[in-house]
Order: structure tokens, then sequence, then C-alpha cells
């Protein structure tokens, strides 16, 4: 399979914690990579491979893998934190990749 | 600092052609895998294309593939994407990303901040 699902939307009290889910065959084999986007701008990367944050990204975020779901935690989650995160891997063939239909987030 | 500027895109008429280009620089760009990822309107990411840091090898989404063309000049640190035959469903921003890390492939890193494409008549 080719695909990865995501919840569309999910929210969280200011402060508290959030997981966001990431589904598909294809994380069996392949680290997903998570993204977040505000309106009107490009995405930012926030996790890639087993859990690593790119250089000025909050430590708030971390990410895991079981089977063949993936996870974006954000522990003690922040107005600014307010997004659409996407997942991404490679898919089952390992030539191409393909993006989750994104999570949006909403901080209470 | 890592700039990546998307250039050439505009309003085409189905069927039509562009070529789009992304100016890189802050990092050594031969070094890097790098891909073309779109955005339709409202609607989430779509995978299109990437190529190895020498060029070598090249991937496609299916939706794209055979009409689709990416490229790069090392020498001039610029990715190209060659669009043909262009349908109202290719409608979308287009970004440029820069792998993560030179040890990654298919992981955008780095983004452009797009270049629209529009497909209408």
């Amino acid at each position: 399979s080719s695909e990865l699902t995501q919840d569309p939307a999910v929210s969280v009290a200011l402060g508290q914690t959030v997981r966001i889910t990431c589904q598909g065959d294809s994380l069996r084999g392949y680290y997903a990579s998570w993204y977040q986007q505000k309106p009107g701008q490009a995405p930012v990367l926030v996790i890639y491979g087993k859990n690593n944050r790119p250089s000025g990204i909050p430590d708030r975020f971390s990410g895991s893998s079981s089977g063949n779901t993936a996870s974006l935690t954000i522990t003690g989650a922040q107005a600014e934190d307010e997004a659409d995160y996407y997942c991404n891997s490679r898919d089952s063939s390992g030539n191409h990749l393909v993006f989750g239909g994104g999570t949006k987030l909403t901080v209470l | 600092e890592v700039q990546l500027v998307e250039s050439g895109g505009g309003l085409v008429q189905p069927g039509g052609s562009l070529r789009l280009s992304c100016a890189a620089s802050g990092f050594t760009f031969s070094s890097y895998a790098m891909s073309w990822v779109r955005q339709a309107p409202g609607k989430g990411l779509e995978w299109v294309s990437a190529i190895s840091g020498s060029g070598g090898s090249t991937y496609y989404a299916d939706s794209v593939k055979g009409r689709f063309s990416i490229s790069r000049d090392n020498s001039k640190n610029t990715l190209y994407l060659q669009v043909n035959s262009l349908r109202a469903e290719d409608t979308a921003i287009y970004y440029c990303a820069k792998d993560a890390t030179t040890v990654t492939f298919f992981v955008p890193g780095n983004w452009g901040q797009g270049t629209l494409v529009t497909v209408s008549s």
C-alpha cells in the first residue's frame, strides 16, 4: 500500500501533551518524517528518522514508531504549535515519497 | 543560511508547458538530494519528483511520470522541473526542497516559498 492515513483534526489544551498519528504499511519498513505548516507558509520539517529534530525545532517535539504507526508527540503544546501537520515516508517500493492527508491541530 | 528561491510559475493553458527553477544558496548544492512537492489550493502536500545530488537518479510520482522532468545544474546551484502536458489538476504551489542531510533521501528538509502554477483556459 502507498497510503498514509492521518486523523483530519486533533485538539489539545494549552500546555498539555498531544499525539498525532500516521498509519500505513510502508511504515513497517521506513521511518516517517513530520512537517508543520502554518497558513500561508511553507512546510517546516520537525522530525525525521528514528527521532531527529532539525536545528531550531523545540525539544517538545518528538517522534516514535511501532508497527505500521508513526507518531508525533508534542509535550506541553504551545499556542504557536497550532498548525497543520503532515507525515511522509517512502512507499513500499522505496522509490516514491508519500504524504499523509494532514492533521489540523487546534490548541485550546 | 539555506535559501531556496523558486521561479517560473504562472498561468498556462491546458496542454501547455512551463519550466520551474529553484535557485539554491547557503549550502553545498551538489551534496544534497532535492525534491519538488506541490500543494493544490486548500489541499494537502503531494510529492512530485526527486533527484540525487549528482543528478544520476531521478524519481517521479505516478501522477506526473512521462509529463514532468526533473534536472539540476550543479555548476549553477539550480534545480529545475520541466512540466509538460499540463492539466487543471496540476494547479498548485510548487515547492522545491533540499534533503535534510547529505545522507538522507526522500526527506525534504529546507523548503522554498513556492511558485504558483495555474492551469486554466
